[in-house]
């Protein structure tokens, strides 16, 4: 059973970056994507980017170039960086996998990180 | 960006109902629609993809349909545990986008 855990620190002061590590176990990265999603407290889901396991992240526009995701096939995780945060990147952020499906499904999920952006 | 809109925002039913949810495109997707459930406090879990597909495990009450702009989540007869938020996800393009929820309440 895949089983994806999110670690990062919960608080990040306005205009500092935020750093996530998704861990990955009881599967390889190997073969897929994987991809960050969050969601502000109440509100709903935002894609924030992906990246396959050998590399070639892609981002969504909307981050306005703050984002970056990397990934490290020898440690089996994979990471995000924002950047220059503010109240509005406070929310839920999880990683997930996308399936073999073809469309994109995530098909398994880590279990969410709050990050408050708080002075 | 494609938008996607979910109605109703919010439903409320009884055990045993038949519930219908629709998800609208701003553009169309042909089937590149998947369906979320979420729980409070929990991450989602997905139901459906490519539009009609189930995923394994979930529950065959679950059925979607649709294709192009207009599509539908129904569970055919609610249960305790169905009550939670469902939201759809279109991947024809990036950004991926998602609907903004349906709150399905007792």
């Amino acid at each position: 059973q895949v089983q994806l855990q999110e670690s990062g620190p919960g608080v990040v002061k306005p205009s500092e970056a935020l750093s996530l590590s998704c861990s990955v176990s009881g599967g390889s990265l190997r073969s897929y994507y994987w991809t960050w999603i969050r969601q502000p407290p109440g509100k709903g889901l935002e894609w924030i980017g992906d990246i396959y396991y050998s590399g070639g992240p892609r981002y969504n526009s909307s981050l306005k170039g703050r984002v970056t995701i990397s990934v490290d096939t020898s440690k089996n995780e994979f990471s995000l960086k924002l950047s220059s945060l503010t109240a509005a990147d406070t929310a839920f952020y999880y990683c997930a996998r996308v399936g073999r499906s073809g469309y994109y499904s995530l098909d398994y999920w880590g279990q969410g990180a709050l990050v408050t952006v708080s002075s | 960006d494609i938008q996607m809109t979910q109605s109703p925002s919010s439903l409320s039913a009884s055990v045993g109902d038949r519930v219908t949810i629709t998800c609208r495109a701003s553009q169309s997707i042909s089937n590149y629609l998947n369906w979320y459930q979420q729980k409070p406090g929990k991450a989602p879990k997905l139901l459906i993809y490519a539009a009609s597909s189930l995923q394994s495990g979930v529950p065959s009450r679950f059925s979607g349909s649709g294709s192009g702009t207009d599509f539908t989540l129904t569970i055919s007869s609610l249960q305790p545990e169905d009550f939670a938020t469902y939201s759809c996800q279109q991947s024809y393009s990036t950004p991926f986008t998602f609907g903004q929820g349906t709150k399905l309440e007792i």
